[in-house]
């Protein structure tokens, strides 16, 4: 079993639009990341969320940790072809633990 | 520093044949992971170092695969003999693990195709 679950698996918009991934658990956790994995690369570090009910925002994505702690949430405003990849939530532990993952094609 | 060095970025081998993949991690970090990725299964973590000793090996799929740190500025992940379900995209990363929110750098990636 997986301790992390995202969803959607897959999602395609369009240029402009906004969207919203989710990665949930049953466990509670000290903090999250959120990474982007571009095609052919490997996956970067976008955020760190710590505080339960934590909102963080970079550019156009922003990034909330629940108020439990046992999940976490990335909203895009008005995305763009640049946005396209996989978007990964990740705890820390004695190592990563990777959620599994959601990829987002944004189409011109 | 230039992050993490993988190589080669690309290798097509035959059923059979020894595959060595090679890392070069970030200068100070102590920290060491192998990971596989596959569209079917994501990210999956084989091994990981830490201090260039194997803390958790359940990853690795059965013996074919092994892997080395002899030091701290590099690993190798090998599989002998490699077959077709072994092709996928294999990630080095390595980390100061055990700082407060610390994270993985990755590599670039070795694409493996198995024929």
């Amino acid at each position: 079993t997986q301790l992390l679950e995202q969803s959607p698996q897959f999602l395609s918009i369009q240029e402009g639009e906004n969207l919203t991934v989710y990665c949930n658990s049953s466990s509670v956790f000290s903090s999250l990341q959120w990474y982007r994995q571009e095609p052919g690369e490997g996956p970067v570090l976008l955020v760190t969320v710590v505080t339960g009910g934590e909102v963080k925002k970079l550019k156009r994505l922003t990034f909330q940790f629940g108020d439990a702690r046992k999940d976490s949430s990335l909203h895009i405003t008005a995305a763009q072809p640049g946005d396209t990849g996989l978007y990964l939530c990740v705890f820390t532990g004695n190592q990563f633990y990777f959620g599994t993952g959601t990829s987002l094609t944004v189409i011109p | 520093d230039a992050g993490v060095i993988q190589s080669p970025r690309h290798e097509v081998t035959e059923m059979g044949q020894e595959v060595t993949l090679r890392c070069k991690p970030i200068s100070g970090h102590n920290s060491l992971f192998w990971y596989r990725q596959t569209m079917m299964r994501g990210l999956e973590l084989l091994i990981y170092f830490n201090n260039n000793v194997p803390i958790d090996d359940s990853g690795m799929p059965e013996d074919r695969f092994s892997a080395k740190m002899p030091n701290a500025s590099f690993s190798t992940l090998k599989i002998q003999p490699s077959e077709p379900r072994d092709s996928a995209v294999y990630f080095c990363a390595s980390s100061p693990l055990g700082r407060l929110n610390t994270e993985a750098f990755f590599g670039q990636g070795t694409r493996l195709t198995v024929v």
